[in-house]
């Protein structure tokens, strides 16, 4: 299956910036996943990255808040902006992998202070 | 849109017993479960799944039934082992894959 990178592994933040995280796989897929998972909680898919076009996100999630980028098959970014403590949380990449299943990178700890 | 429910939220079994966990799910177009394992502090990580067109799939102390027209599934792990303590994750997807849906976790803790 695919190997997932992703950085950082974790920040401290203050409010009001923003923080890019990073994604690297090591083989070309077709769609990138972001999720979020709030202390203690499910996972909430954010945004579905695709290579060329602008990312489809979920209800309750919006581009001005966690823009995507997508420059190629391998790669992603998404970046949470303007960040207040309630976006302290563990964001995690995914990319499908040929069984159906989702393979999940390291994951993002972001703390807002 | 899909809602998946997942019980009981907390488990505890004493090593060597069976561990059952509940989900279900809404959307009748559903057709791919799978099943994660997320140990403290890692990743989420597959450990079965099933499809629609299967009723039920075993792989070693782990299985996982479907039931499409009640719309539920369940995972069973049997002879627990301490290692198996985690949260666990049920997801319901269309297409096979894409735009899943997760339930809300089961935290199985295993005893000695």
């Amino acid at each position: 299956s695919a190997v997932i990178s992703q950085k950082p592994s974790r920040d401290i933040c203050q409010r009001g910036t923003s923080l890019t995280i990073q994604c690297q796989v090591d083989s070309q897929v077709t769609m990138m996943f972001w999720y979020r998972q709030q202390p203690g909680q499910s996972l909430t898919l954010i945004a579905t990255a695709n290579q060329g076009s602008e990312a489809t996100y979920e209800s309750g999630f919006v581009i001005d808040k966690f823009p995507i980028s997508r420059p190629n098959l391998t790669f992603s970014t998404l970046t949470v902006s303007n960040m207040s403590p309630e976006d302290s949380s563990i964001y995690l990449c995914s990319v499908r992998t040929s069984n159906y299943g989702y393979t999940f990178g390291s994951g993002t700890r972001l703390t807002v202070v | 849109g899909e809602n998946v429910e997942q019980h009981p939220s907390t488990l505890s079994v004493q090593e060597g017993d069976s561990a059952v966990i509940k989900c279900t799910y809404s959307d009748s177009a559903s057709n791919y479960f799978p099943w994660y394992k997320q140990e403290l502090g890692k990743r989420p990580q597959l450990i079965i799944d099933i499809r629609s067109n299967v009723g039920e799939k075993k792989d070693q102390r782990i299985a996982v039934t479907l039931n499409k027209t009640a719309k539920h599934f369940s995972l069973h792990i049997t002879e627990t082992q301490p290692e198996d303590s985690a949260v666990y994750f049920c997801a319901a997807s269309r297409n096979y894959g894409q735009n899943f849906v997760f339930g809300p976790g089961t935290r199985l803790s295993v005893l000695p």
